[in-house]
């Protein structure tokens, strides 16, 4: 299957500073990225769809200044936590499809980024 | 919107066969997927359906029935590593997945 990375794996910061996320997608192009957090023995929640070459779609509760994605190519989304406080504390997984649209095609998820806001 | 409905927890002895259901209210969507979780880990995929009917892979069986919004997953001879969260979720028509609340596996010896 297709590999999605992210980088950071780990990132421990201060309250009121901002931490940005990378998810690369490795061996594919990703017209759509997806940007998901989780918190502990909870499901995955969808924050935001990554267009590349346009805005990101929010979901609704999703502060989109806070939030701040940037798709700038086909291989790369990026998400800052901005003024970081630690209920952002969380795990933040993004994902991606291919550019074939096709309604078997899974998703492909990278590792996920731990944040920990003190 | 879309309302998933999974049970919480699920407890079953290796070697066993475990069924976890899912069951949805939604106006449309594109498959459904089931996909495998260990803590702190991301989601890796395991079966999808687009179709009524039964999916098999390996130890693995994905079940969608559309007119009853009802799937499960199957797991056959259960090991000790099954122990897991495990999500289903509906693909949209717009590429978006929404996840279910997840069930989590305990494989005891």
């Amino acid at each position: 299957g297709a590999v999605v990375s992210q980088h950071p794996s780990w990132v421990i910061c201060k309250s009121g500073t901002s931490v940005k996320i990378e998810c690369r997608s490795l061996d594919f192009q990703a017209t759509t990225m997806f940007w998901y957090r989780q918190f502990p023995k909870q499901s995955l929640m969808l924050m935001a769809t990554s267009n590349e070459g346009s805005k990101a779609t929010y979901e609704q509760g999703v502060e989109k200044d806070k939030f701040l994605i940037n798709h700038a190519s086909l291989t790369l989304s990026t998400l800052t936590v901005t003024s970081a406080h630690p209920e952002d504390s969380s795990f933040y997984i993004c994902s991606a499809n291919e550019a074939a649209r096709d309604a078997r095609e899974t998703q492909y998820f990278g590792p996920g980024t731990r944040l920990l806001v003190l | 919107g879309q309302n998933i409905d999974q049970p919480t927890e699920m407890t079953a002895t290796e070697g066993a066969i475990v069924q976890i259901n899912c069951t949805y209210q939604t106006s449309g969507f594109n498959g459904l997927f089931w996909y495998q979780q260990h803590a702190g880990e991301a989601p890796t995929f395991l079966s999808y359906n687009v179709l009524d009917g039964l999916e098999e892979k390996g130890r693995f069986s994905s079940f969608l029935s559309r007119s009853k919004g009802y799937s499960y997953l199957l797991l056959k001879e259960l090991q000790m590593k099954d122990s897991a969260s495990y999500l289903c979720a509906l693909k949209g028509y717009g590429q978006n997945f929404v996840f279910g609340p997840g069930t989590r596996l305990s494989v005891l010896p």
